[in-house]
């Protein structure tokens, strides 16, 4: 599993409420990324990172932000949460670490259900 | 940008019978190609992937076949299992690890 968690792993929230996912790996990989997964969508790139404070827009960013202050921990925030961002949020890494080369495959957490009421 | 149409949506076949999952992408750029199997519950597991000098690649039961002139590639499992039951998703990508995924497809195995 590369050695990622997910917390929390399940969550229940309101409308306009903040809500802040964190997805944590073990292995001091650059590149983080974050998914969320919709019936009949697979699975679509939210943002992603490629090192500490280097972050980037996927195809479905509008109404997240995320945060990378360390190699290790990536945040997903919805600032202010509503009912089309309910849904199962996967975090991933690839294969690269600081002092060697980048690897296409990607590993995924395990994940987090997040229902907005 | 890239687009992954993935067919079929669900799939049923007797266990010892082949499965075969198609995709197609759009974007000629794309030179790489994963498949990733879902079990109920837990994070997508790649299984096997493919790049784009080659046509064919396969690890046991399992083969992926690309025709990078047609824009297709496809996931081949043999003699099929109960436990091959799963959902399982192709993906595209430009170097650079922005996976772009299909929707899926349901397997059934039945005993």
């Amino acid at each position: 599993d590369a050695g990622i968690t997910q917390s929390p792993r399940h969550k229940v929230t309101e409308t306009g409420t903040p809500v802040t996912l964190r997805c944590h790996q073990t292995e001091n990989h650059r590149y983080m990324y974050w998914y969320r997964q919709d019936p009949g969508h697979g699975l679509r790139l939210i943002h992603y990172s490629y090192g500490v404070k280097d972050t980037d827009k996927g195809e479905v960013s509008d109404g997240y932000s995320v945060s990378r202050s360390k190699t290790e921990d990536f945040l997903l925030t919805l600032e202010s949460a509503t009912s089309s961002q309910t849904s199962v949020y996967f975090c991933a890494i690839s294969l690269s670490p600081a002092r060697g080369a980048f690897s296409d495959e990607q590993f995924f957490g395990p994940g987090t259900r997040l229902t907005v009421l | 940008g890239e687009n992954v149409e993935q067919h079929p949506s669900t799939l049923s076949v007797q266990e010892g019978d082949s499965a075969v999952i198609k995709c197609t992408y759009s974007d000629s750029a794309s030179n790489y190609f994963p498949w990733y199997k879902q079990e109920l519950g837990k994070g997508p597991q790649l299984i096997i992937d493919i790049r784009s000098n080659v046509g064919e690649k396969k690890d046991q039961r399992i083969a992926v076949t690309l025709n990078k002139t047609a824009k297709h590639f496809s996931l081949h499992i043999t003699e099929t299992q109960p436990e091959d039951s799963a959902v399982y998703f192709c993906a595209a990508s430009i170097f650079g690890g922005k996976l772009i995924f299909g929707q899926g497809t349901e397997l059934s195995v039945k005993p």
